[in-house]
């Protein structure tokens, strides 16, 4: 069974640096073809991509914050960490962590399943 | 970047055909995913690669495609069916995007 926790800090302040993890189990990042992503959502707003890590160590990110992302995993640990910079009362949002799921002989991709995400919010 | 529209609002009674479509450029030549997220919790993939629905989802959601749109339908649809919906596809060059979501209110 596949599963995704994530973790940090609930209250970060303005200018500050946000590090998120993500612990999965029920697989490998080390595995071919595996990647998980980062999805956010500011409070009753749209779901919006931030970020995916390949299980070669490809990276994707979101052209709109591409400049403030990194995205990382540690494979010892089965985590995936993803940072960003520069935080603005903007980015308070629950942040989750997917599975990208494959499709049969690698045709199509999706997120399944899903943390359960963690609110994160900017405020002095 | 490429874009994905979806209708804010559709309100269907119980028992009714919902429909809810997803618009973008980029959907002739790539797969559309969509995804139920009910008040609270981690969104859930319903249809993948337009028109597949994952083990464990009810028959009663199908998904179609025709060119620039693909279209979620909810055939019969159920008071636990109300949640937001969201459209999600990826570009060629490995960026993933999200509609901005549609909610389906149950009458």
């Amino acid at each position: 069974q596949i599963t995704l926790k994530e973790s940090g800090p609930t209250l970060v302040r303005p200018t500050q640096t946000l590090t998120l993890t993500c612990t999965i189990s029920g697989f490998s990042l080390s595995t071919s073809e595996v990647g998980v992503g980062w999805i956010r959502q500011p409070p009753g707003k749209a779901l919006e991509w931030l970020a995916l890590i390949y299980w070669d160590d490809d990276k994707r990110y979101s052209p709109s914050l591409k400049s403030r992302l990194t995205i990382t995993r540690d494979t010892s640990k089965n985590q995936v960490v993803l940072t960003m910079t520069n935080m603005d009362p903007v980015d308070t949002a629950t942040y989750y962590c997917a599975h990208r799921a494959l499709g049969v002989r690698g045709v199509g991709s999706w997120f399944d399943p899903w943390g359960q995400g963690t609110l994160v919010t900017v405020s002095s | 970047s490429f874009e994905l529209t979806q209708p804010p609002s559709v309100s269907v009674s119980p028992g009714q055909t919902a429909r809810i479509t997803c618009s973008g450029d980029a959907l002739p030549k790539q797969y559309a995913n969509w995804y139920q997220q009910k008040p609270g919790q981690a969104p859930v993939v319903v249809i993948c690669k337009d028109t597949e629905r994952p083990s464990g989802i009810p028959e009663r959601f199908s998904g179609s495609s025709s060119g620039t749109t693909v279209t979620l339908t909810i055939s019969g649809v159920q008071a636990e069916d109300e949640a937001d919906y969201y459209c999600q596809s990826a570009d060629s060059s490995g960026t993933w995007v999200f509609g901005g979501g549609t909610k389906l209110t149950v009458l």
